[in-house]
């Protein structure tokens, strides 16, 4: 079955980087665009990021573009986020997220379970 | 790109319909077919419920179901039941490797 594991969250300073990654197992990593989805406590879900299936193509939401830089580790299954320069406002629950089909139109029908990143002085 | 609008809470009663709205613009909701429903308890991770506007993914009660019109979406739930009370949040494509989730609606019990 699909699973999708997000780590390395925590508590960082303002101004300070994080990296997160999602552990991909159960379908063909290598085929899949993927996606991070952020949802900040108490506040609704922000779509953040897409890669493409191949790692070749980036896209980024304007509150983390310049800041946020998504990659991907086909021979690893796994896909990551590197966040630099956080602030207050990234405070949220990150989720990777994959998309149903090959269109980058396709809905996110599988989600890990969330990892939490804390922006505080 | 601006949050779609959503209320932020509809009620019923066990076995009513209710209906949410997720209202956008003609660059996302009125301009694609690409609508989706996201069904989020508390501490957990949202669970697609409708594709394409209208379509329901395997296992998704048949209760559930989506509409558009213009520039606005809606979830109708029919025949509300105890386990339906959760967030629920739409979702369109925007273009260019843009997606707009809306503001969420909480549903609870009257």
């Amino acid at each position: 079955q699909v699973q999708l594991v997000e780590s390395g969250g925590g508590v960082v300073q303002p101004g300070g980087s994080l990296r997160l990654s999602c552990a991909a197992s159960g379908f063909s990593f290598s085929s899949y665009a993927m996606h991070w989805v952020r949802q900040a406590p108490g506040k609704g879900l922000e779509w953040v990021a897409v890669i493409s299936y191949d790692g070749s193509n980036k896209y980024y939401a304007d509150s983390v573009k310049g800041r946020f830089t998504i990659s991907r580790d086909n021979s690893k299954n796994t896909l990551f986020v590197q966040m630099d320069s956080l602030r207050d406002e990234d405070t949220a629950v990150y989720y990777c997220a994959r998309p149903s089909g090959s269109y980058y139109s396709d809905p996110f029908d599988y989600w890990g379970q969330g990892n939490l990143v804390t922006v505080s002085s | 790109q601006s949050a779609l609008t959503q209320p932020r809470s509809v009620s019923g009663s066990p076995g009513q319909s209710v209906t949410i709205s997720c209202t956008g613009t003609s660059s996302d909701v009125g301009g694609y077919k690409y609508v989706s429903w996201y069904q989020q308890y508390p501490g957990k991770a949202p669970k697609l419920i409708i594709y394409d506007v209208n379509k329901r993914p395997s296992g998704v009660p048949d209760r559930f179901s989506g509409s558009k019109s213009g520039n606005t979406a809606s979830l109708i739930i029919s025949g509300l039941q105890a386990e339906d009370e959760a967030d629920y949040y739409c979702c369109s494509y925007a273009g260019t490797y843009n997606y707009v989730f809306g503001t969420g609606t909480q549903v609870t019990f009257l």
